[in-house]
């Protein structure tokens, strides 16, 4: 149980291209969806938090414009990577969770962009 | 400071051997505490969850000491299949979950 697609799974494209990463968990319903982004031989750093049909909550020094998202449903989050550019390439990761925040985060398997 | 500290490593360590991993926490109200793995490019994989009484599943053995306010993972009989990083989270009191830098195992035929 406790399945999270994410979807591409690696994305390579031109500077200035938007992108579009979906998270989807497939066995239960996510009250929260969590982005996180990890660059090489770090730690995941955590982009923002939402909550199904509410407005997401940025970390610090992380452009809302910039990585849209959008938590439309229980099951299902996006991310946008808006006029992506080189230094957007990373390993992009999505987490959900069902209940409380005591509850562990099951994690997507990455999606992997490179901008050209 | 840090919410969560980890020792990077790398352990190296020969098959079969036991390795024990710290990981200190700068909140002593934190309740919450998870044990990850990641493999090398791949997504962290929920280990065990680390309760005040401590728990074990198979090889592995998780432990909170709240008086010096760290968590512990001790893996027995190590496998070549257990090399990977293993990332610490303290849920802290709120909605986060705060990840340490992840310590490297490799375990050696």
């Amino acid at each position: 149980g406790a399945v999270v697609s994410q979807h591409p799974s690696w994305v390579i494209c031109k500077s200035g291209t938007s992108v579009k990463i979906e998270c989807r968990s497939l066995d239960f319903q996510a009250t929260t969806m969590f982005w996180y982004r990890q660059f090489p031989k770090q730690s995941l750093m955590l982009m923002a938090t939402s909550n199904e049909g509410s407005k997401a909550t940025y970390e610090q020094g992380v452009e809302k414009d910039k990585f849209l998202i959008n938590h439309a449903s229980l099951t299902l989050s996006t991310l946008t990577v808006t006029s992506a550019h080189p230094e957007d390439s990373s390993f992009y990761i999505c987490s959900a969770r069902q209940g409380a925040s005591n509850q562990p985060q099951h994690f997507g398997d990455g999606t992997r962009l490179s901008i050209l | 400071r840090k919410e969560v500290e980890q020792d990077p490593g790398p352990f190296n360590v020969p098959e079969g051997a036991t390795v024990a991993f710290n990981c200190t926490y700068s909140n002593s109200a934190s309740q919450s505490f998870f044990w990850y793995r990641q493999d090398c490019r791949k997504e962290p994989k929920l280990l065990m969850s680390v309760y005040s009484s401590g728990n074990e599943d198979g090889r592995f053995t998780a432990q909170l000491n709240r008086a010096s306010q760290y968590i512990s993972l001790l893996i027995r009989d190590s496998k070549l299949s257990d090399s990977a990083t293993y990332l610490c989270v303290d849920t802290n009191t709120g909605n986060q979950f705060y990840f340490g830098t992840g310590t490297s195992l490799t375990v050696i035929p």
